[in-house]
């Protein structure tokens, strides 16, 4: 299976500030890589596809970049709705695995 | 109102069986490839088995292989989880979610609220 590794697992920030929240694969995954949010006690949602697709819906703040095993999620201007868990996924091969969750929390 | 619910989760001994459902609402459900994605009390997100619109492939991850079964009837938009030899490992809240259609990967649009499976003695 491959491995999704994310980067880091927790940080604290501020409203308005730039967030990046990085995945790494064990493998090469092309484009394959897509982005969530979950909050406590909900389903996750799902922000980017294709690395850098913004799922219908979701605030331009939003963005997602990279190919190949390196891949990055960005926020840039952090609001008081955003702070969650974040996973990276891949759909590479047909045993989707997930990234272990990086938390965003309110500094 | 898109739309998924599952259900029949509970507390269920080591060793034993549960059948979960997912009633799908306000899409056309045959054209839509499935997925169960589970997750453990605190833990992160696990994909569990993916079936195609038509039922003409199916996919388990390794953990649950040769033990849960996944099925699907278009005619009464349901998907079904059939979970034997359960396991405590396999405590979790377990989601159904639905392939984004128009992406040739595989990202999951729409979620279920989940329904919690405990296997404990």
């Amino acid at each position: 299976d491959i491995q999704m590794t994310q980067s880091p697992s927790s940080l604290s920030a501020s409203v308005g500030d730039r967030v990046t929240i990085t995945c790494r694969a064990s493998q090469s995954i092309s484009t394959y890589l897509n982005w969530y949010q979950q909050k406590p006690g909900k389903a996750p949602k799902l922000l980017i596809y294709a690395a850098s697709s913004l799922q219908s819906g979701v605030p331009s703040r939003f963005s997602g970049s990279g190919s190949g095993t390196d891949f990055t999620l960005t926020i840039s201007s952090l609001q008081p709705e955003d702070f969650a868990t974040y996973y990276c996924q891949q759909s590479y091969s047909a045993s989707w695995t997930f990234g272990q969750g990086t938390k965003v929390e309110i500094k | 109102e898109v739309q998924l619910v599952e259900s029949g989760g509970g507390l269920v001994q080591p060793g034993g069986s549960l059948r979960l459902s997912c009633a799908a609402s306000g899409f056309t459900f045959s054209s839509f490839d499935m997925n169960w994605v589970r997750q453990a009390p605190g833990k992160g997100l696990e994909w569990v088995s993916y079936i195609s619109s038509s039922s003409s492939t199916i996919y388990y991850a390794d953990s649950v292989k040769g033990r849960f079964t996944i099925s699907r009837d278009n005619a009464k938009n349901s998907l079904s989880l059939q979970m034997n030899s359960l396991r405590a490992e396999d405590t979790a809240v377990y989601y159904c979610a639905r392939d984004l259609v128009g992406y040739d990967g595989d990202a999951f649009d729409i979620w279920g609220q989940g329904t919690m499976v405990t296997v404990s003695s």
